[in-house]
């Protein structure tokens, strides 16, 4: 079973600010088998990326993801106020029960 | 418009069950892989269940045998019947519709608003 890691736990940054999130995972994620989502309290998560770089429906193009194999990033070019929660990334790439990160929460500074 | 809309939680002592209902609209839940996601109480997501559209179901090893996920095609509703409940299955659960990447492998692409079971006695 992959799993994966997250850091860093906790990003304190600034509005305006870039932020860069890691997701790494235990095993190669097949053909870049990655998704991640924003889960702001109270509420369900929402899906930001698939692919590990397609961003998902009305997702703002300051939100990216990259990387493949093992290493994986989300990045927030520059912060807006409603950014500021918690991103989880998950595979789905070798099984059929998904696996997600631990988290990261991005708070302000 | 795709909405999913959860019900059924509340209070249940361990060692009892309880029968979660997640109520589709906007696209047909047996066309599609559907999942149980749960978040206990300051923590992060775990993933419980699947059933693909071709009915095939899987489990969390932290559930198997205990749950046990089905639909109804008639009333396009996801359910949840959860056994044996423990201490540790206390958790806002959320049904999310699985985006099919490639056969056996999905996203996550709308989710509910959640339930949340709390078992205690």
């Amino acid at each position: 079973e992959i799993v994966l890691t997250q850091s860093p736990g906790t990003l304190s940054l600034s509005p305006g600010e870039r932020a860069t999130l890691s997701c790494r995972a235990s095993q190669s994620v097949s053909s870049s088998y990655l998704a991640w989502y924003q889960q702001k309290p109270g509420q369900a998560p929402r899906l930001l990326i698939y692919g590990a770089s397609s961003r998902a429906t009305g997702i703002p193009d300051r939100f990216s993801g990259s990387g493949s194999g093992t290493d994986f990033t989300l990045t927030i070019s520059r912060l807006e106020p409603e950014d500021f929660a918690v991103y989880y990334c998950q595979q789905y790439g070798s099984s059929p029960r998904g696996t997600f990160g631990q988290g990261t929460k991005v708070e302000i500074k | 418009e795709v909405q999913l809309v959860e019900s059924g939680g509340g209070l249940v002592q361990p060692g009892g069950s309880l029968r979660l209902s997640c109520a589709a609209s906007g696209f047909t839940v047996s066309s599609n892989y559907m999942s149980w996601v749960r978040q206990a109480p300051g923590k992060g997501l775990e993933w419980v269940s699947v059933i693909y559209s071709g009915g095939s179901t899987y489990y969390a090893d932290s559930v198997k045998g205990r749950f046990t996920i089905s639909r109804h095609n008639s009333k396009n509703t996801l359910y949840l019947q959860m056994n044996s409940l423990r201490a540790e299955d206390t958790a806002v659960y959320y049904c999310a519709r699985g985006m099919i990447a490639a056969a056996g492998s999905y996203y996550f692409d709308y989710w509910g608003q959640g339930t949340l079971v709390t078992v205690s006695s």
